[in-house]
């Protein structure tokens, strides 16, 4: 079955430290995939997608690019904020009539002044 | 403005006293479904509904009902709760499970 693998957190960077978070999926077909944050206390929200190999998704300078070859989806952002401390998660839907959606298990971001 | 609301934010109830969260979503989304969100285990699919009168198991569905007999309405029903459903519930919807889900704020459940 589906399932995705993300780096164990939690993770502490200092103010304008340089971000990534690996995220690495098993999959049949060609998924779509998925970056989402939770913010303390709120639901999660989209943050970035791709939906086919070699894509880029962005979105409030964080990025991340679909590789198929490595079957990863790794995340990144240049210079993170202390408004960026949140928990992440990695997801994806193999799509066809696959309609489950699998997440990874989080990972907790702390960002320190 | 476009939303999923749920219902009740907060609830501390007893072992086997049947209880149930609802959900809403005001966007005309086909996909509807829930998750149980753990420390240490991440976001789990409880059971999602790829339209109305169509519902299927995710990966965590034991002790879990849903029905959707609305395309707005999504409610869990917990028949006989039991302490290890002590969780955070989160309803999600989207046009389709392959874009963006929107979720709603969470219900925290305590069975006690």
């Amino acid at each position: 079955g589906d399932s995705v693998t993300q780096m164990e957190g939690p993770v502490t960077l200092s103010e304008e430290a340089f971000l990534t978070i690996n995220c690495t999926y098993t999959a049949t077909g060609y998924p779509s995939l998925f970056w989402y944050v939770q913010y303390p206390g709120e639901g999660l929200q989209l943050l970035l997608k791709a939906t086919k190999a070699d894509d880029k998704g962005s979105n409030k300078g964080f990025e991340a690019t679909y590789r198929k070859e490595t079957t990863s989806f790794h995340l990144e952002k240049g210079s993170v904020q202390v408004s960026d401390s949140a928990v992440y998660f990695c997801a994806l839907n193999s799509g066809g009539s696959n309609y489950k959606l699998t997440f990874g298990k989080g990972t907790l971001l702390t960002v320190n002044p | 403005e476009a939303q999923v609301t749920q219902n009740p934010r907060y609830l501390i109830t007893v072992t086997g006293k049947k209880l149930t969260v609802t959900c809403s979503q005001n966007m005309n989304h086909e996909y509807m479904s829930w998750y149980r969100q753990d420390p240490g285990l991440g976001l789990r699919q409880i059971y999602y509904s790829m339209n109305v009168e169509v519902t299927d198991k995710g990966d965590v569905p034991e002790g879990y009902k849903v029905s959707r007999k609305e395309k707005r309405n999504f409610p869990l029903i917990l028949e006989s709760p039991s302490p290890n459903q002590t969780s955070l519930y989160f309803c999600a919807s989207s046009l389709s499970p392959s874009v963006e889900q929107y979720f709603g704020p969470g219900t925290r459940l305590t069975v006690t």
